[in-house]
């Protein structure tokens, strides 16, 4: 079946340092979401990219899905204590979403 | 915001019980899911059920386990014996569509233990 693989499994990181988390496939994708999940959480619908090339911000997010729709990446700027967490890619199939391992990132404030 | 609701947040029970799950979707949506994690790990997609019947599942999602929308509003999971390697947080989910493009809304999820 489809597999995600998602690395760093763990980042660590001072606060105002900058974090990527990166999400390849070996097939194509026809989209990527990403999710947030606080420790104790449950997932939070972050975004969604369709488009070959696409790069999409959320204020210190940047989201950028690759040119052939294998790999796509979450960057955050200036990272600060309330982006703890673990974030996950997924890719979306008709029926269900194929999960990255997440990368787990902890800031040192 | 509308949000899809679990019960119960944290059960306990010995191995060889069966275990109903609760949940309820978001009120228009159409699209019903089961997810799990075990702890420290990914989650990982159990069951797709939309129109009275699943749609898909996965392979974790074996005879021991089945879902039902019972009425209107509930969706359910049920675990007819279960093992010590279900103790995971599952997850329910729902969208208001089906297809790629859709969000899937998930619950705050209920903790199981199986001792």
């Amino acid at each position: 079946g489809q597999q995600v693989m998602q690395i760093p499994q763990y980042q660590h990181v001072q606060e105002g340092e900058d974090f990527t988390t990166y999400c390849n496939s070996s097939t194509t994708l026809s989209n990527i979401q990403w999710y947030k999940q606080r420790p104790g959480g449950h997932p939070v619908f972050l975004i969604q990219l369709v488009k070959s090339g696409e790069v999409k911000k959320q204020k210190r997010l940047t989201f950028q899905f690759g040119e052939a729709k294998k790999n796509s990446s979450l960057h955050i700027t200036a990272t600060q204590t309330t982006d703890v967490g673990t974030y996950f890619c997924a890719a979306k199939g008709a029926q269900k979403l194929v999960f990255g391992q997440g990368t787990r990132l902890t800031i040192n404030p | 915001e509308p949000e899809v609701t679990q019960t119960p947040s944290h059960q306990v029970t010995q191995m060889g019980q069966e275990v109903i799950l609760r949940c309820v979707p978001i009120s228009n949506h159409l699209y019903f899911y089961w997810y799990r994690q075990i702890l420290g790990q990914k989650v990982e997609f159990l069951v797709s059920f939309y129109n009275n019947e699943i749609s898909e599942k996965s392979e974790i999602f074996d005879d021991q386990f089945s879902v039902e929308r019972p009425d209107g509003s509930n969706f359910t999971l049920k675990i007819r014996s279960t093992k010590l390697e279900d103790s995971a947080m599952y997850f329910c989910a729902s969208s208001d569509m089906g297809g790629t493009g859709n969000t899937i809304y998930f619950g705050e999820g209920s903790w199981l233990t199986v001792v």
